[in-house]
């Protein structure tokens, strides 16, 4: 299909590791991002992979990226109720902007 | 401080009633966007322009117009607004949308929520 897929709801308790997973349509696309959308808030780009990349690590963050499969994940770790927010997977494919999943809102319970 | 700043930041109105949603961003950047926000159907791209005066449609442009005569303005125009045009609207910016020096970052705005009765 043609649309960036995540799944809606992630609900995981204080301490624990979150996995949000994508997966993305195009494999010539050469950047892939993760937003962070806090309530009420705008979105505010929290990491990017670039497609030459297998993995990048930004302190408790760690972001997967799998082309043959087009599947990218973002792990949090020790997650946090400040972590409590909607996070947004998105591909840059070639000549067109920027294309966003649906969002996965994550749920920390304490 | 480097910003994308929205206004109006709610609005109620009713059909029909002409309104314009105001962006501005103080980053020279040469890349903006309009966004509406649904729940259950994410992010999904108005219309969106790579420069002054250079305006493509998205992915729902339907009921909206934009213009771009100056870079740090990018007004979203309802002419006529329905009620399925109450959502929250994001703008954002970025420095280019492809080539030497991008990273893709796009800053957004803080959102307008407008509700059309």
């Amino acid at each position: 299909g043609e649309d960036v897929e995540q799944s809606l709801f992630l609900s995981v308790r204080e301490g624990d590791s979150s996995v949000i997973n994508c997966t993305y349509t195009d494999s010539s696309s050469t950047y892939l991002y993760w937003y962070k959308q806090e309530p009420g808030a705008g979105l505010q780009l929290l990491t990017y992979i670039f497609s030459n990349m297998d993995m990048k690590q930004d302190q408790r963050l760690t972001v997967l990226l799998n082309k043959k499969d087009k599947h990218l994940s973002l792990r949090i770790a020790d997650t946090q109720t400040g972590d409590s927010a909607i996070y947004f997977c998105a591909e840059k494919r070639r000549n067109t902007p920027l294309v966003f999943g649906k969002g996965t809102r994550l749920s920390v319970i304490a | 401080e480097a910003q994308v700043t929205q206004n109006p930041r709610y609005l109620i109105t009713v059909t029909g009633k002409k309104l314009t949603v105001t962006c501005s961003q103080n980053m020279n950047h040469e890349y903006m966007s309009w966004y509406r926000q649904d729940p259950g159907l994410g992010l999904r791209q108005i219309y969106y322009s790579m420069n002054v005066e250079v305006t493509d449609k998205g992915d729902v442009p339907e009921g909206y117009k934009v213009s771009r005569k100056e870079k740090r303005n990018f007004p979203l125009i309802l002419e006529s607004p329905s009620p399925n045009q109450t959502s929250l609207y994001f703008c954002a910016s970025s420095f280019r949308s492809s080539g030497q020096g991008y990273t893709g970052e796009l800053f957004f705005g803080e959102g307008s929520r407008l509700t059309v009765l």
